[in-house]
């Protein structure tokens, strides 16, 4: 009920390609829903969210799709570029307060890859 | 205002000895969440501590391990008596506590256990 299934594991794309990372989940209290950018080393970062009452979220390159009857979440990354090289992480939360308000569960992650 | 801070960022503990993580969570944060990191695997809730509180400890193992956020001072991550199993990355994130508040992350401790 509390897993977060992330799909692939790793993408390789080449420069100007659109990166595309899926994600579905079980819990239907989730009701918010970040992606978070990590690169070697360093901490996760936030890099776009969204919550189930829009269906798209778009900031930049980067935009989220969000299908709530199919339970499931995408990350597109328009025009990829070579600095776009991270992991990416999905992940979803229960936001409506009580003990589990904050508490992230994150997918596995998915190593992309942008070739010049 | 600086961000998220966890020290030590490498630590190297032999098998048996105690290992303690810290994190200093960002200005007028009064939320801290503590997640593993396992090689090749995704982020694994651990524990949710609001000050001198602990929240949620359920992703905690029941043994060995404890967390803290005391009155004054940073929050602390104690692994008791380390095994191999142990070795990961700690990361610490913070959140003022509203509704909607983004949660940012440290850049994470890497505990590797000898």
């Amino acid at each position: 009920q509390q897993q977060v299934k992330q799909s692939p594991q790793s993408l390789i794309v080449q420069k100007g390609g659109i990166s595309i990372i899926n994600c579905a989940y079980e819990n239907t209290a989730f009701d918010y829903f970040p992606w978070y950018q990590q690169f070697p080393g360093k901490g996760p970062a936030l890099l776009i969210a969204i919550r189930p009452d829009v269906s798209e979220k778009k900031e930049g390159r980067f935009t989220i799709s969000f299908n709530k009857s199919a339970k499931q979440f995408s990350l597109h990354i328009m025009d990829s570029q070579p600095g776009d090289s991270a992991t990416y992480f999905c992940a979803a939360m229960n936001n409506a307060g009580g003990t589990s308000y904050g508490k992230l569960t994150f997918g596995q992650g998915t190593i992309l890859t942008v070739h010049p | 205002n600086a961000g998220v801070m966890q020290n030590p960022r490498h630590l190297v503990r032999r098998r048996g000895q105690e290992a303690r993580l810290r994190c200093s969570p960002m200005k007028g944060h009064s939320h801290v969440y503590w997640y593993r990191q396992l090689p090749e695997e995704g982020l694994k809730f651990m524990v949710y501590l609001q000050k001198e509180n602990i929240i949620d400890e359920s992703g905690m193992p029941k043994e060995r391990f404890s967390a803290e956020f005391p009155k004054e001072g940073p929050s602390i991550l104690r692994i008791q008596q380390v095994v191999r199993g142990d070795s990961a990355a700690y990361f610490c994130a913070s959140s003022p506590g509203l509704v909607s508040a983004e949660a940012f992350f440290g850049q994470g401790t890497r505990l590797t256990v000898v």
